[in-house]
């Protein structure tokens, strides 16, 4: 069974600080799939990130970076310069390649809930 | 807006009634999920169809819970005789399956709440 686990619950910074989001997840199969969402206030979330996991490259995106490792199974989310507008329920997902090979349903971790105040 | 939306955006129920909630996938996304996300949990995985196939479905779902996508376009998911614990945001999400990507667009959800 897959899991994916964000041991942090909520993290509040000042604005302009750096601040990272843990996802550590479990998976029996080789080939996975990895992604961040982000859920505004508003509700609705809105799509990050997607790692395979033959991809351990990191990847910078403005001020967002992340960080996959599969030695330690862990898939972390970087804000660099964290700005107010950052404020929101962050949620790490999983999903296992199905018979396409594809990624299929997601399994999320409970979220954590980034306050950045001015 | 080509967005995935979602009917009604809010409904309130009491307790033993029935609700339906539509979802429109974006044009052409052959890939419907039905997520349910309650207070502060993550959205758990309900049921997914490829066109009109129900391909998955949860153990979430109970026999209460139906859903259907009768030409591969819309989706409507049915809760029969709800119960409190129904409460929560259901969310909708489509993707096109085409190699190896297969990214989820969420809709805004519907908020089901039971009296």
């Amino acid at each position: 069974a897959q899991k994916v686990t964000q041991a942090q619950t909520e993290i509040s910074v000042v604005e302009k600080e750096d601040v990272t989001l843990d996802c550590v997840y479990e998976t029996r199969d080789t080939t996975y799939y990895l992604f961040w969402y982000k859920q505004p206030p508003s509700g609705e979330l809105v799509f990050l990130i997607r790692r395979n996991s033959f991809d351990e490259q990191n990847e910078i995106s403005g001020r967002y970076s992340w960080n996959f490792q599969k030695s330690t199974s862990s898939f972390n989310f970087t804000i660099t310069a964290s700005q107010v507008v950052d404020s929101a329920v962050y949620f790490c997902a999983l999903s296992e390649a199905g018979y396409t090979g594809a990624n299929s349903k997601l399994t999320f971790g409970k979220g954590i809930t980034l306050s950045v105040r001015p | 807006d080509t967005g995935v939306s979602q009917n009604p955006r809010h409904k309130i129920t009491k307790r033993g009634q029935n609700v339906t909630f539509r979802c429109d996938p974006i044009s052409e996304h052959n890939r419907l999920y039905w997520y349910r996300q309650t207070l502060g949990q993550g959205p758990e995985f309900l049921t997914y169809f490829q066109n009109e196939a129900q391909l998955e479905k949860s153990r979430l779902l109970s026999d209460r819970f139906s859903a259907e996508r009768p030409k591969g376009s819309f989706s409507t998911l049915e809760i029969q005789r709800t119960e409190q614990g129904d409460s929560a945001m259901y969310l909708c999400a489509s993707s096109l399956l085409r190699d190896s990507y297969n990214e989820q667009f969420f809709g805004p959800g519907t908020r089901l709440t039971v009296l």
